[in-house]
């Protein structure tokens, strides 16, 4: 089936610094999709992208869904504490709505 | 508006027992997904319902099963627990198909 392969796992970064964050796939996506999930709680949906190419922010977040349609990347700029979370990417499993295949997460920690 | 409620919040079962679980979708909403959550498998799609029909389903076993109600509230059921069912089961619900997906907070789940 599809995999979404995710990197780096884990990040510890000072607050202020920027990250970066990417997701690749061996089979191409229609959509990408960026989470966060805080401890204890379900994942929140950061950025949707629907068209190769296409660069969208969200506040100090940016993400990028990839011209071959197999990879994304997500930037966080001037990190601050409630930054901190797990991070993942995912796409529709063969192109289906509401079944989504999830990167294995890339964990933030930001040391204050 | 309130948000996708998920009960119990913690459960602790034993082998062979058997679990359900409960899904409350945002009102209006008429898509509910399942998702387990474990630390070696990560987030897995389990089965998609709207309109009492099940859409989807992802690749578990047959002693997971789910179904849908009028209200589009939603259960799931686990029979014949095993150990490796001990995970965090998120539901997340949409407005229709091919929508963003709003996830609960999880219920987890202990299998001992």
């Amino acid at each position: 089936g599809q995999q979404l392969n995710q990197s780096p796992q884990s990040m510890f970064i000072q607050e202020g610094e920027d990250v970066s964050m990417n997701c690749t796939s061996s089979s191409i996506f229609n959509t990408w999709l960026w989470y966060k999930q805080d401890p204890g709680e379900g994942p929140v949906l950061l950025i949707a992208l629907y068209k190769a190419g296409e660069l969208t922010s969200n506040g100090r977040l940016t993400a990028q869904f990839g011209i071959t349609r197999k990879d994304s990347f997500l930037n966080i700029s001037a990190s601050i504490p409630s930054d901190v979370g797990i991070y993942f990417c995912a796409g529709p499993s063969n192109n289906a709505g509401n079944m989504l295949t999830f990167g294995g997460g890339t964990r933030l920690m930001v040391k204050p | 508006k309130a948000g996708v409620t998920q009960t119990p919040r913690y459960l602790i079962k034993t082998r062979g027992q058997q679990v359900t679980l409960s899904c409350s979708p945002i009102s209006g909403h008429r898509s509910v997904s399942w998702y387990q959550q474990t630390p070696g498998q990560g987030l897995q799609f389990l089965f998609e319902y709207f309109s009492e029909t099940q859409r989807n389903k992802g690749n578990f076993p047959g002693r997971f099963s789910g179904r849908q109600f009028s209200n589009s509230r939603s259960e799931m059921n686990v029979s014949t627990l095993e150990l490796g069912d001990s995970a965090l089961y998120l539901c997340a619900s949409s407005l229709t198909v091919n929508e963003k997906l709003f996830f609960g907070s999880g219920t987890q789940l202990s299998v001992l």
